[in-house]
């Protein structure tokens, strides 16, 4: 079973307008970290959001928020305000075992969701 | 600013040449790591430092190997390049196991 799902391999959205990507995840860890990557088209990995398993509130970076509905296993980001520089692969990951302790030094990776932002 | 530093960001070599790719970070992170990364697909990890202790992945081939000298400085080679390793090649650091890791822009390599 996949550890990171992500249903939307793409998505489109209008400048200025708010989108909801999708990302659910599996695991029998009770500590976890959830991350947000983008990937333009240039090819870097560019960090943007963490959601630790135990942080009682959504992470919010500015534009970027994390939907953490942790019953559900859902951890959505939302881009508010969307730019055309947003246009990029969006990568959902998760750390399973609780940072404090080390934990795996793994990150296991979504197949991404690619955003289109149109003008 | 603080950053993870690829070169080459492009290389070409033929299939069979060695060749080594490598990364800085002046992040003064403990963990490095690096990532293969195939059109269309998600990263994944070859293997990690934690300092100077290597950790490989089970599924990494023997065609790939890593060092790494010092703190700021880590290098993948590539023994034998074969059509199949073409792809992009990510470095990233953490602080330690586990905590956010960042990434460098990529090294983008062709075999010929």
């Amino acid at each position: 079973a996949q550890k990171i799902t992500q249903t939307q391999p793409g998505m489109f959205v209008q400048e200025k307008e708010a989108v909801t990507l999708d990302c659910t995840y599996d695991t029998s860890d009770q500590s976890y970290g959830l991350f947000w990557y983008k990937q333009p088209s240039s090819g870097e990995m560019i960090f943007l959001i963490y959601q630790g398993s135990y942080d009682e509130q959504n992470a919010t970076e500015g534009r970027y928020s994390l939907n953490f509905q942790k019953a559900r296993k859902s951890a959505n980001l939302v881009i508010s305000a969307s730019q055309l520089g947003d246009s990029a692969m969006y990568f959902c990951a998760m750390r399973e075992g609780r940072e404090a302790q080390g934990g795996s030094e793994k990150l296991v990776f979504g197949k991404g969701t690619k955003l289109t932002v149109n003008p | 600013d603080a950053m993870v530093i690829q070169n080459p960001r492009y290389q070409v070599t033929q299939f069979g040449k060695p060749v080594t790719l490598s990364c800085s970070q002046t992040l003064n992170h403990n963990v490095m790591y690096w990532y293969q990364q195939k059109s269309s697909q998600a990263p994944k990890l070859l293997f990690h430092y934690y300092d100077k202790d290597f950790n490989n992945e089970a599924d990494t081939p023997d065609n790939f190997q890593s060092r790494r000298p010092n703190t700021s400085f880590c290098f993948l080679d590539i023994r034998s390049p074969g059509l199949g390793d073409a792809a992009m090649y990510l470095c990233a650091t953490s602080r330690f196991q586990g905590q956010t890791q960042y990434f460098g822009p990529g090294t983008r390599l062709l075999v010929l």
